[in-house]
């Protein structure tokens, strides 16, 4: 089973619609969540970070749900520019230094 | 802040050849690096774990003498890839940070293409 989980898409959308990603994650004991969005060829970049009692950054909410073991990324009102690849990731529990875990992402193009 | 930086940014080299990619963090002291490679199509795999002043730690199924890395200092880190072959054509990746908890800045990546 991979430890982190993505719908591939890729999801095509119209301007100003919604859209949402999820993700699971298998490491129960997992501690740190985020979504990344990776641009063609570039490296990835924090979209931001997942708490448990959900949060949101503009027109970007995300959730966490630790008893499904489940994350979840909403984009409201799309605009152009959001077209990407939205990357799940998680961060260990071990002591002494944790690496990221990446999901394979979930491709996200907006279509005028 | 938190800049992070990777030369090369490309490298074009025949199989058989070693190539070394430096990460550098420019405005902190990253106690903790770590190196990761992202296939096309791939999710973004760790490599290996560099800390300062001692040995990396690998990740399962990476071969040691082969990705060597030295975290010299306090803001460099480096990759080496031995004896490069085609098959290790990808792009690499490294991150910095303060601490094991702390966030991780990325540097813009290393295309290697082995021919």
């Amino acid at each position: 089973r991979k430890e982190v989980e993505q719908d591939p898409g890729p999801f095509n959308v119209p301007e100003g619609a919604t859209v949402a990603f999820n993700c699971t994650y298998s490491n129960s004991a997992s501690q740190s969540f985020f979504w990344y969005r990776q641009d063609c060829r570039k490296e990835p970049k924090l979209l931001m970070s997942v708490y448990s009692s959900g949060n949101e950054d503009g027109r970007f909410t995300a959730q966490l749900n630790r008893a499904s073991q489940y994350i979840s990324l909403l984009i409201r009102d799309s605009k152009l520019s959001d077209s990407a690849t939205y990357l799940c990731v998680v961060k260990g529990s071990g002591g002494g230094a944790d690496g990221l875990t990446f999901g394979k992402g979930t491709h996200l193009i907006i279509q005028p | 802040g938190a800049v992070v930086s990777q030369h090369p940014s490309w490298v074009i080299c025949k199989s058989g050849t070693s190539v070394k990619i430096e990460c550098r963090s420019l405005d902190f002291q990253a106690t903790t690096m770590f190196w990761y490679r992202q296939f096309p199509k791939q999710s973004l795999m760790l490599m290996a774990t560099s800390n300062e002043g001692s040995k990396a730690t690998y990740e399962q199924g990476v071969e040691k003498d082969k990705f060597l890395i030295n975290h010299a200092s306090l803001t460099l880190s480096t990759l080496t890839v031995t004896s490069a072959h085609p098959e290790d054509s990808s792009f690499y990746i490294c991150t910095a940070g303060t601490g094991a908890r702390e966030t991780q800045y990325f540097g813009p990546g290393t295309r290697l293409l082995v021919l």
